[in-house]
């Protein structure tokens, strides 16, 4: 069992809807909290950084945290067809490496 | 740079060959990641430098592949004789320190031929 699961989609939804993404984990030393999205053919652009449990807004987005659960989410309001593409969960102890997820496909339909 | 540049950004080689990925990072940035992704996948964990020592090369696959960083800047990723199964982008990421964001390049993609 990897130590991030996501699914990987492909996840389809018509413009303005409200899209929600989730990884679960299983080690609960992870501290830190990602996520990128990545377009075809570039690399990942880091949307959301959380530390421990929680919600954090920026925008369209926001990020939430249930270390109880080992359940990340990132909700996007209002989606665009410009946020079609790769949403990767990362997740890492402070003085590691990151652990990605495989990444979830979305595609938002005009 | 403004952001994690990498070097080339397109590679075709064939079996059997050496081939040099460069990476510069951030400026100031002393941690540094390098990650291999393939088609459908998640970025996969190689190799972890704190300044200019590897503090984690768990992830190398096998002693083809090694990586340096010798002055805590520009980094390095060298894969000897060359395999199809090398074929993959190869991204590296830099953050200010150990516990923060990573910030990525737009990768090198190897093809092996």
């Amino acid at each position: 069992q990897k130590e991030v699961e996501q699914d990987p989609g492909p996840l389809s939804v018509p413009e303005g809807a409200i899209v929600s993404l989730n990884c679960t984990y299983s080690n609960s030393a992870f501290q830190y909290f990602m996520w990128y999205r990545q377009y075809s053919r570039k690399g990942p652009e880091l949307l959301m950084y959380t530390y421990s449990s929680g919600n954090k807004e920026d925008g369209r987005f926001t990020a939430q945290v249930d270390k109880s659960s080992k359940y990340i989410s990132l909700f996007i309001r209002d989606s665009q067809p410009s946020d079609s593409a790769t949403y990767l969960c990362a997740m890492k102890v402070s003085g590691y490496a990151l652990n990605f997820g495989k990444g979830t496909s979305l595609l938002v339909t005009p | 740079g403004a952001g994690v540049s990498q070097t080339p950004s397109n590679k075709v080689t064939e079996k059997g060959k050496y081939v040099e990925l460069r990476c510069d990072p951030i400026s100031g940035h002393t941690a540094l990641y390098w990650y291999r992704q393939s088609l459908g996948q998640g970025p996969e964990f190689l190799i972890y430098f704190q300044g200019t020592g590897a503090a984690d090369d768990s992830g190398l696959p096998n002693d083809r592949f090694f990586a340096v960083r010798p002055e805590g800047s520009v980094s390095t990723l060298k894969i000897q004789r060359t395999e199809r199964g090398d074929s993959a982008v190869y991204l590296c990421a830099s953050s200010p320190n150990m516990g923060t964001e990573a910030f990525f390049g737009q990768g090198t993609r190897l093809t092996v031929v």
